[in-house]
């Protein structure tokens, strides 16, 4: 079974509105960390936000939060107010425990926003 | 802040050529990874380190092999490439520490084999 799964190859948004990307994962392990990260067209891996399994609060950095629903293994990025710059590939990262800090990643999603 | 290096940023080899992707980081990170990326899937683990002298395999580790003699460098070879091998390759490393310290990646060496 795949650890992390991405079901949206593609999205489209309009320029100035919310989008949600999905994530669900799926571990047995109790503690473990769920990463994402943006890779535009130029091919970097830009780290964006993190959640721990055991943190109580939803992570957020600036545009970015995390819509993390631990009974459904679910760990979605909403993006607010799109920009023309975020368009990029964006991935869906799980660290486990005993992975010696090692990331599984999705298949990732294709953002296109649109002006 | 150099971050993580990576070298070269493309390469074109033909099947049966060796040859070693550069890494180096100057973040004294501990953890020190090798992933590839191919089209339409995420990254995937080739070979990782947890310290110097230390080297594990990841999720696909065949055709490749690695060393880590400093904390600073960690050069992947391919001993003999093949057609298969070719992809986007991404080293990356993070601290050794609890909770959500990031892998920091390089940007990323473009590998052809003909």
């Amino acid at each position: 079974a795949q650890k992390i799964t991405q079901t949206q190859p593609g999205m489209f948004v309009q320029e100035k509105e919310a989008v949600t990307l999905d994530c669900t994962y799926d571990t047995s392990d109790p503690s473990y960390g769920l990463f994402w990260y943006k890779q535009p067209s130029s091919g970097e891996m830009i780290f964006l936000i993190y959640q721990g399994s055991y943190d109580q609060q939803n992570a957020t950095e600036g545009r970015y939060s995390l819509n993390f629903q631990k009974a459904r293994k679910s760990a979605n990025l909403v993006i607010s107010a799109s920009q023309l710059g975020d368009s990029a590939m964006y991935f869906c990262a799980m660290r486990e425990s005993g992975s010696a800090r090692q990331l599984t990643f999705g298949s990732g999603t294709q953002l296109t926003v649109l002006p | 802040n150099a971050g993580v290096t990576q070298t070269p940023k493309f390469q074109v080899l033909k099947t049966g050529q060796s040859m070693t992707l550069q890494c180096a980081q100057d973040m004294n990170h501990e953890y020190m990874s090798w992933y590839r990326q191919d089209p339409g899937m995420g990254l995937r683990l080739i070979h990782y380190s947890v310290g110097a002298g230390i080297t594990d395999q990841g999720e696909v580790p065949n055709g490749y092999n690695v060393s880590r003699s400093t904390t600073e460098d960690f050069p992947l070879r391919l001993l003999s490439a093949a057609p298969s091998q070719t992809s986007v390759y991404f080293c990356a490393s993070s601290y050794g520490g609890q909770g959500g310290s990031p892998q920091h990646f390089g940007d990323g060496t473009r590998l052809s084999i003909l």
